[in-house]
C-alpha cells in the first residue's frame, strides 16, 4: 500500500521568510512524488513533481521541493513566502509500477503573515 | 485549455435521497477520475475510467455509488441513497496520456455536497 504523511495541520510563516511544508511517503518500490496547492473553494492545482534525476525539483510560484529517499521525505520550501502563497497544500504518491491513482497526505494549511 | 468542468458546483439534500454530479474532463484526456474530499482530509479515490473502462473502483462503496463515463468523455457520478458521512467535496480529475503514470492531475473545481 502506498501513503503519504503530513505531518503538520498548520505551518505559519511571516512574510519575506522561508517556508517549508513537511511531506513523508511510504510506497513499495521507487515513487512518483507530488505537490498540489488548494485555494479556497478550487480544485486541486499542480505544483511540481519528483521523477527521477536531481533530488531537488523546482516548479510553479517560485516553489521547490526535496526528494530524500534514505529519509522516504519530498519537503516543499521556497525561499521567500508570499502573503498569496497562503492555501492548503497536498502531498502525493504513487508507486512507478502505477498500479495504483495517486494517493494524497491530510494536506497542510500555510499561512503567511504580513 | 479549459479546465475541467463540474457540476453542480453545491448540493444540499437530506439524508436517503439520491444525487448526481457531472463532470467534463479536459478534451482528449483519456484517464478520469472521481476522488471524495472530506473536510480536514485529502483527496480519496473513489473511481479511474480509462477511456469508458473502469481501471479502479476498489474504494468506491458500491452499495450505494455508482459512476458511469458513456463514450469516454463525459463522466458522472451518483449517490443513491445518501448518508450525512457522504457530507463532502467530490472532485473530478483528469490526465492527458493513458499509462505515463507521472502525468499530473488536473482538478475541477469541485462540487460541495452537504447532507441533512
Amino acid at each position: 500500500a502506498q501513503s503519504v504523511a503530513q505531518p503538520e495541520d498548520q505551518v505559519n510563516v511571516a512574510e519575506g521568510n522561508p517556508l517549508t511544508v513537511k511531506c513523508t511517503y511510504s510506497v513499495s518500490g521507487n515513487p512518483y512524488l507530488f505537490w498540489y496547492v488548494q485555494y479556497p473553494n478550487r480544485g486541486l492545482q499542480f505544483l511540481l513533481k519528483y521523477i527521477t534525476g536531481d533530488n531537488l525539483v523546482k516548479g510553479s510560484y517560485g516553489f521547490e521541493a526535496e526528494f530524500n529517499k534514505s529519509q522516504t521525505s519530498f519537503h516543499l520550501k521556497k525561499p521567500s513566502a508570499l502573503v498569496s502563497d497562503s492555501a492548503l497544500y497536498f502531498c502525493a504518491v504513487r508507486d512507478k509500477a502505477g498500479r495504483r491513482a495517486l494517493t494524497f497526505g491530510s494536506g497542510t494549511r500555510l499561512q503567511v503573515q504580513p | 485549455e479549459a479546465g475541467v468542468a463540474q457540476s453542480p458546483r453545491y448540493k444540499i439534500i437530506e439524508k436517503r435521497q439520491s444525487v448526481a454530479f457531472w463532470c467534463n474532463p479536459i478534451s482528449g484526456h483519456a484517464t478520469l477520475y472521481w476522488y471524495q474530499q472530506i473536510l480536514g482530509q485529502g483527496p480519496k479515490l473513489l473511481i479511474q475510467f480509462q477511456n469508458n473502462g473502469v481501471v479502479d473502483d476498489s474504494q468506491l462503496p458500491k452499495d450505494r455509488f455508482s459512476a458511469e463515463r458513456l463514450k469516454g468523455v463525459d463522466s458522472t457520478l451518483k449517490i443513491q441513497p445518501a448518508k450525512l458521512e457522504d457530507s463532502a467535496v467530490y472532485l473530478c480529475a483528469s490526465s492527458l496520456v493513458p499509462g505515463r503514470v507521472d502525468s499530473p492531475l488536473h482538478f475541477g473545481n469541485g462540487t460541495r455536497l452537504t447532507v441533512t
